[in-house]
């Protein structure tokens, strides 16, 4: 089945380390995203990317790097800098920036620091 | 800086009402708005609207956009505790500098009670 892939679905952090959290999709979408959902915030944009190698800030970038090496895959890594990581990150993807379309979500992954 | 604001944040209604949940944003080149339903983890599209006054229609659920005053509503009618979740307003603008991704608000928390 078509769709997005996010793993894990949670994942328990130490504080001072840094953590991956996966994102696959089989869509053959040219656009990822990455999103931040704290209780009562709605969702916040962290990294995108329209395109393989390349990828741009969102509005929370600080303390988040990303990586996009192939189109599947869009792995985020949760820094020891980012100062208050324990959240829920949803992955998403779309076809591709020219295209109006809706993004598709991952199931999502809670990240606590423990 | 884009900016989504939706209303109510929660709402609590019985079986079988009427409910209409507003959003209204300011956008730089607005491009089109999307409401999704969020029911635990990955929010699922409902409607996306580019055009004002054209009602989109699925089933009990319909949504309008108004781009001179700047709001949409998400109206839901006799109401079930299946309709329970968070309704989450974005919008999308077009591309500033090769920026995209969609700007939330913090949603809109609804309870159905039987």
């Amino acid at each position: 089945d078509g769709g997005i892939t996010q793993s894990p679905k949670y994942l328990f952090r130490k504080e001072g380390q840094n953590v991956t959290l996966s994102c696959e999709q089989n869509l053959n979408h040219d656009a990822m995203y990455w999103y931040r959902q704290d209780p009562g915030q709605g969702l916040r944009l962290i990294y995108y990317s329209q395109i393989v190698n390349d990828f741009q800030k969102g509005d929370i970038a600080e303390g988040y790097s990303v990586s996009r090496e192939k189109k599947e895959s869009f792995p985020l890594t949760v820094t020891s800098a980012q100062k208050n990581p324990t959240a829920f990150y949803l992955c998403a993807s779309s076809i591709h920036e020219g295209v109006d379309t809706e993004a598709f979500f991952g199931q999502g992954t809670r990240l606590t620091v423990v | 800086e884009d900016k989504v604001v939706q209303s109510p944040l929660s709402l609590v209604v019985h079986e079988g009402d009427t409910v209409t949940l507003n959003c209204s944003y300011e956008v730089t080149n607005f491009r089109s708005l999307l409401w999704y339903k969020q029911e635990k983890k990955a929010p699922t599209f409902l409607f996306m609207l580019t055009s004002s006054g054209i009602e989109k229609k699925s089933g009990r659920l319909s949504s309008i956009l108004d781009k001179k005053e700047l709001f949409s509503i998400l109206n839901i009618t006799a109401t079930q505790t299946g309709d329970s979740a968070i309704y989450l307003c974005a919008v999308r603008p077009y591309l500033r500098g090769g920026a995209d991704g969609l700007t939330f608000g913090k949603g809109t928390h609804l309870i159905i009670q039987p």
